[in-house]
């Protein structure tokens, strides 16, 4: 249990709002990331972030932003958003470490975010 | 990017029966892992594998990660009500290559 936090968990906005979406973890984990679930595609990786301040672009970056400024919180940004980022997004987190990296990320519950 | 061909897309079983479920990728994986995720929450870790030709169990849940290293299966054996939901193969290329690439998910439908 790598007790991950999402705010909002629903949000509904215009087309054009910015919106932000909150992570945050309590356990220490050092890597975080975001991903998208759209019906039938499964999940997309849009950004994640080894550290703190260290940003790396996924699959599906375009349209998308994020800010890692403490260890523990990795924000999610839509700067200007569009119908088609109607989507549930996930955060999800890691260790990496001395010990081998099993690769099992631990996810959060979700943000539902509808864009009219 | 690399991806994976997970299937059957959807199953619709009855109580009591087998599942079979598995995942398939032209590129190699160093780790498959299997989430399920329940209606309105997020993925949560069923089973990893790390080597190839590992198999392994999790009760009544059993995967096993393909020899060549570019394909996964899980199986569920005797389903019950609860084991409803959407299961995700993923996969993790070696390399140093960071986050999971997943399948697009099986959608299991237990019929009363």
């Amino acid at each position: 249990d790598a007790d991950v936090t999402q705010t909002p968990r629903n949000r509904i906005t215009k087309t054009g709002k910015r919106i932000m979406l909150e992570c945050s973890q309590t356990k220490g984990h050092d890597r975080m990331y975001w991903y998208r679930q759209d019906p039938g595609l499964g999940l997309r990786l849009i950004y994640y972030s080894f550290d703190v301040k260290d940003i790396n672009k996924g699959e599906i970056s375009d349209g998308y932003s994020v800010s890692r400024q403490a260890q523990a919180k990795f924000s999610l940004s839509l700067e200007s958003a569009i119908p088609n980022q109607t989507a549930l997004y996930f955060c999800a987190v890691r260790s990496a470490g001395r010990n081998a990296d099993t690769g099992e990320l631990f996810f959060g519950e979700g943000s539902r975010l509808t864009v009219l | 990017g690399q991806q994976l061909n997970q299937s059957p897309q959807s199953m619709f079983i009855q109580e009591g029966e087998d599942v079979s479920m598995n995942c398939t990728s032209s590129s190699i994986f160093n780790t498959w892992l299997w989430y399920k995720q329940d209606p309105g929450e997020g993925p949560v870790l069923l089973i990893a594998l790390y080597k190839a030709g590992e198999l392994t169990s999790n009760g009544r849940l059993t995967a096993q990660f393909g020899i060549t290293r570019k394909d996964s299966f899980l199986n569920i054996s005797a389903s019950i009500p609860s084991d409803v939901g959407i299961y995700f193969c993923a996969g993790r290329p070696g390399g140093g290559a960071d986050g999971l690439t997943f399948g697009k998910g099986t959608h299991l439908i237990i019929q009363p």
